[in-house]
């Protein structure tokens, strides 16, 4: 089992659509989780950081369950803008999930 | 947050040369790390770089391959050897704290001919 699995999707939503997209990860020691998103050709760029008690940024929430051993984002309103993909990350060695892509249609 | 500077940006190198790809810091920062992104893929973590000592390799990854330097808190090399089609890849170099989101910088784009 890979230490962190992400759908790849694409996933393809209308705009002003919400999306969600769910990451689980294998190793219980992971202390900290991230979300980045990374557009065609260039590095990966921090999105936000997933706490405990969910945190939300303007159109994005991020949610932690360590029960389950998953982080969701949850994406409000898409833009066209948000086309990207997005990797979420598991702070135990910093493994990089394999990534899902969305695309937001006109 | 501290700014990465990478070099070189791109390269275009010839089966069984070795490349050094360049990492410099503006601040001293604890850890720094190197992954591999291949066409297509996510991210993949070659190698700790540890200030002073032997970087931590991950599965897969081996020193002959993937020397990696850090002679000071600001500073990283890391080399591809006897380089293959099969390095073509995007190298990356990232810096963190303990428990800390990673930052980026841009990237060396390889390409092995």
């Amino acid at each position: 089992r890979k230490e962190v699995e992400q759908d790849p999707g694409p996933f393809n939503v209308p705009e002003g659509a919400t999306v969600a997209f769910n990451c689980t990860y294998s190793n219980s020691a992971s202390q900290s989780f991230f979300w980045y998103r990374q557009d065609c050709r260039k590095e990966p760029k921090l999105l936000m950081s997933v706490y405990s008690s969910g945190n939300e940024d303007g159109r994005f929430t991020a949610q932690l369950n360590r029960a389950s051993q998953y982080i969701s984002l949850l994406i409000r309103d898409s833009k066209l803008s948000d086309s990207a993909t997005y990797l979420c990350v598991a702070a135990f060695g910093f493994v990089f999930g394999p990534g899902t892509r969305l695309s937001v249609l006109p | 947050s501290a700014v990465i500077s990478q070099k070189p940006s791109r390269d275009i190198c010839q089966r069984g040369t070795s490349l050094t790809i360049q990492c410099q810091v503006d601040s001293q920062v604890t850890m720094m790390f190197w992954y591999r992104q291949q066409p297509g893929q996510s991210l993949t973590l070659i190698a700790t770089a540890n200030q002073g000592s032997e970087a931590t390799y991950e599965s897969g990854f081996v020193i002959d391959k993937f020397p990696i330097s850090r002679p000071n808190l600001t500073f990283s090399t890391l080399t591809v050897s006897n380089m293959s089609p099969e390095d073509s890849s995007i190298y990356l170099c990232t810096l963190s704290g303990l428990n800390q989101p990673q930052h980026f910088g841009d990237g060396t784009r390889l390409s092995i001919l």
